[in-house]
């Protein structure tokens, strides 16, 4: 099974700043992975999925080493990311990386 | 709009029994396969079960293989889960969620609001 690694496991950052978020796979997955963000008491919900931007979200990175960036964040921003690889079966998430209002 | 209702939820013995339900609509749902996702409390999420789009193809994580089995009923658009010999660690909250394809492709694009399984004595 791939493990997904997520760091750091939270993050202080103060609205309009920038947060970089990593994932790293245990062996490649090639560009098959998503990110997804989670509020509290809500469902994940689908963020971003290989190499592109929405928004302000932006994912980077291919094979084992991926990137999450939030260009500015705003109040809403404030949530759980959790990466997930759709590469190799079983699929696997990472831990979650909790961006929190500094 | 994408809807998904998840249901049938609950507190139950451990050994015992349980099937969730999942109804769907805004999207052709014979179109697409569909998965049932787990997160125990205040844990991380994990891919259960999975059904391709006409219910040819199906996956099960090794923690639930032989105890849970996935369905569909397109003509009545629901996907259910069958669960069978549950145990305290199968406590989480249950998501109904959407792939992006019509096989399993485990990328998924939308989720239901989850329902709470509690398997206690």
């Amino acid at each position: 099974e791939i493990v997904m690694t997520q760091s750091p496991a939270s993050l202080s950052v103060s609205p309009g700043e920038r947060a970089t978020l990593s994932c790293r796979a245990s062996q490649s997955v090639s560009s098959n992975l998503v990110w997804y963000q989670q509020k509290p008491g809500q469902a994940p919900r689908l963020l971003i999925y290989g190499a592109s931007t929405t928004g302000r979200f932006s994912g980077s990175g291919s094979g084992t080493e991926f990137t999450l960036t939030i260009s500015s964040l705003q109040s809403e921003d404030f949530a759980v990311y959790y990466c997930q690889q759709y590469n190799t079966w079983p699929p696997t998430f990472g831990q979650g990386t909790k961006v929190e209002i500094k | 709009e994408v809807h998904l209702v998840d249901s049938g939820g609950g507190l139950v013995q451990p050994g015992g029994s349980l099937r969730l339900s999942c109804s769907g609509s805004g999207f052709t749902f014979s179109d697409y396969a569909m998965h049932w996702v787990r997160q125990a409390p205040g844990k991380g999420l994990e891919y259960v079960s999975s059904i391709s789009s006409i219910g040819g193809s199906t996956y099960y994580a090794d923690s639930v293989k032989g105890r849970f089995t996935i369905s569909r009923d397109n003509s009545k658009n629901t996907l259910y889960l069958q669960m069978s010999s549950l145990r305290v660690e199968d406590t989480a909250v249950y998501y109904c969620v959407k792939d992006s394809s019509d096989y399993i492709r485990f990328l998924s694009d939308y989720w239901g609001q989850g329902t709470l399984v509690t398997v206690s004595s």
